[in-house]
């Protein structure tokens, strides 16, 4: 298996312009992070998707943020419009649902806001 | 706010040397991960420690669960390059949800 895939892995955009971030999970894992990581806050989490429905977007900064999975091998993150301060590291991951299942992580998408 | 903190944040080490990262919080975790990420990727599980007290052991890393499941501590011995990375340790919350730790960047000299 290829893994979790991210693309793209670097992204240059202006201040607010729409980005979107795509991420491909392991074949047959169920749930889906999205996360972020940056150095003032580590890696926190964005958004939990399970069998493709959302349950629990408690960690999405705000409303300029929006996430998607219209089926089980594809999810977007989108941040419409853009800030400086939404530069960083975003990660996917995927696992198996189930307690304490291994969670396989994307080689994430650098985002630079300019 | 739950938090985890790591500590050092940052460490630099000769080859050969052994060395302890500590994970600390206040809050009571069901279960606590090990990560370690290098540059440009994202990170990979090295273990899961579920009962308090706990001891797992992977080659050279030992790694320990404290007894009131709030801390945790990943032991090194005779560190390599290979280990230079970014250990990250990380508390479920629920069944899903894990907080991670601030991160100790350890760094191995040959």
């Amino acid at each position: 298996d290829a893994g979790v895939i991210q693309s793209p892995r670097h992204e240059v955009t202006e201040m607010g312009q729409e980005v979107t971030l795509r991420c491909k999970p392991i074949s047959g894992h169920n749930s889906l992070f999205w996360y972020r990581q940056t150095m003032m806050r580590g890696l926190e989490l964005l958004i939990y998707f399970n069998n493709n429905v959302p349950i629990d977007d408690s960690g999405m900064p705000e409303d300029r943020f929006s996430a998607k999975m219209p089926n089980a091998s594809f999810s977007t993150l989108k941040i419409q419009p853009s800030e400086p301060r939404d530069s960083a590291v975003y990660f996917c991951a995927s696992k198996v649902t189930g307690v304490n299942t291994e969670a396989f992580f994307g080689q994430g998408t650098r985002l630079t806001v300019v | 706010t739950q938090l985890l903190e790591q500590s050092p944040q940052f460490l630099s080490i000769q080859e050969g040397e052994n060395l302890t990262v500590y994970c600390n919080s206040s809050s009571v975790f069901s279960s606590l991960q090990w990560y370690r990420q290098e540059p440009g990727e994202g990170p990979v599980l090295l273990v899961t420690v579920v009962t308090g007290g706990e001891v797992k052991k992977l080659k050279r890393l030992t790694f320990q669960f404290g007894d009131a499941r709030k801390d945790s501590s990943l032991h090194i011995t005779a560190a390599q390059p290979g280990d230079t990375g970014l250990y990250l340790c990380a508390g479920a919350i629920g069944t899903y949800k894990y907080i991670f730790g601030t991160g100790t960047r350890l760094k191995v000299l040959a």
